[in-house]
């Protein structure tokens, strides 16, 4: 069974940094692609990022709302996949989704969420 | 990259079908068939109903249905049943010059 388990959420301040980390079972982590969308409390989805598999160079992509700001990263050997958020600001307060990508826009299998909220 | 357009609400009763709209532009819906629609219900995650413009996910009711015209892509629940009344998101690849996702407004679906 495919699980993805997403952790590192909370309360962080503005301009600080956290890291979510993104735990994968069930497949094989190192061939697929992965994903990171966000949802802000009460709103719609929002796709922040997207790394690819190493077979693909393994190269990122990113969301303009947080280009130069996040960087996705991934180890395979421990199957996680991570979303390093630095000088974060109150609009990215969301729960934030992994999310594994088996083709191009399609997203088959998200975790639970973590909330991240940025405030004073 | 702007959001897809789609209706904030659609309803329907019991056994109706009812289809509900996301409109791009040339540069994302209508110049690729990968639109794909998700099903979020309160508290939950999303849950892929569709991918590839018509593809359905294993396990997904075969009343879900998923088509395209021109820059505006369709999700199609025939048969509506109480379980279906969610939140509904379309995701198009929009990457002609920079590589990107956008996400539709989203649509609450409401059974009476």
């Amino acid at each position: 069974e495919v699980q993805l388990v997403e952790s590192g959420g909370g309360l962080v301040q503005p301009g600080r940094s956290l890291r979510l980390s993104c735990t994968a079972s069930g497949f094989t982590f190192g061939d697929y692609a992965m994903s990171w969308v966000r949802q802000a409390p009460g709103k719609g989805l929002e796709w922040v990022g997207f790394i690819r598999s190493k077979a693909y160079g393994g190269t990122t992509e990113y969301a303009a709302s947080v280009k130069g700001r996040f960087t996705i990263s991934r180890d395979d050997s421990k199957s996680i996949a991570y979303l390093q958020m630095n000088s974060l600001k109150t609009e990215d307060t969301a729960v934030y989704y992994c999310t594994r990508v088996p083709t191009i826009a399609t997203f088959d299998y998200w975790g639970q969420g973590t909330l991240v909220t940025v405030s004073s | 990259q702007s959001a897809l357009t789609q209706p904030a609400s659609v309803s329907g009763s019991p056994g109706q079908s009812i289809t509900i709209s996301c409109t791009g532009t040339s540069s994302d819906v209508g110049s690729y068939n990968l639109v794909s629609w998700y099903q979020q219900h309160p508290g939950k995650a999303p849950k892929l109903m569709i991918y590839e413009g018509s593809k359905r996910p294993s396990g997904v009711s075969n009343r879900f249905s998923g088509s395209k015209s021109g820059n505006t892509a369709s999700l199609t629940i025939s048969g509506l049943q109480a379980e279906d009344e969610a939140d509904y998101y379309c995701c198009s690849y929009a990457g002609s010059s920079t590589f990107s996702y956008v996400f539709g407004t989203g649509t609450k679906v409401t059974v009476l």
